[in-house]
């Protein structure tokens, strides 16, 4: 079983949707949780970052961590084109594990 | 949000050769830097880690005399492919973390490799 389990897609949702991408994890002790936006060749971008569970908004994202069921999610609201690339969650202790990423395309 | 700077974006070079890539931390010092491997529609997988003045981690399956690591100053980071085979080829990352704010993994841009 890998540490990080995510579902790779493809997902294609209408611009304007409201997107659900979600992570499942194993290790407990994974303490950072960590949304990175990656566009085709392209290195990966910092979106969300946090380290307990709850809800943290950031504009139109908002990541949610659920420790006690070891499930991470990031919510794309009104989604726009310009949002479709492919999603990574990372959860961090000493270093960095990463999800096989999910493939986002919005179409106008 | 920090910058990492990754050069060059794309090089195609002859097999036998050898390849650097270089990993600049622009505005922050980087205590550590990491380097990843990316093969088309998959995630990244971490090759090694490296701290300023001393010798790199690298992960298993990873040949440390093929892919050499030097993390010279909390700037710069480099790696070599030496000999480098078709099989080399590959989409490269490097990512930095400093302290303090910039405690979080920052993402060059990536280096397209590609090996004839």
């Amino acid at each position: 079983q890998k540490e990080v389990e995510q579902d790779p897609g493809p997902l294609s949702v209408p611009e304007g949707a409201i997107v659900s991408l979600n992570c499942t994890y194993s290790n407990s002790a994974f303490q950072y949780f960590m949304w990175y936006r990656q566009y085709s060749r392209k290195g990966p971008e910092l979106l969300m970052y946090t380290y307990s569970s709850g809800n943290k908004e950031d504009g139109r994202f908002t990541a949610q961590v659920d420790k006690s069921s070891k499930y991470i999610s990031l919510f794309i609201r009104d989604s726009q084109p310009s949002d479709s690339a492919t999603y990574l969650c990372a959860m961090m202790k000493e270093q960095l594990t990463f999800g096989s990423g999910t493939q986002l395309t919005v179409l106008p | 949000g920090a910058v990492v700077s990754q050069h060059p974006s794309w090089v195609i070079c002859k097999s036998g050769t050898s390849v650097k890539i270089e990993c600049r931390s622009l505005d922050f010092q980087a205590t550590t830097m990491f380097w990843y491997r990316q093969f088309p529609k998959q995630s990244l997988m971490l090759m090694a880690t490296s701290n300023e003045g001393s010798k790199a981690t690298y992960e298993q399956g990873v040949e440390k005399d093929k892919f050499l690591i030097n993390h010279a100053s909390l700037t710069l980071s480099t790696l070599t492919v030496t000999s480098a085979h078709p099989e080399d080829s590959s989409f490269y990352i490097c990512s930095a973390r400093g302290t303090g704010d910039n405690e979080k993994l920052f993402f060059g841009s990536g280096t397209q490799l590609s090996v004839l």
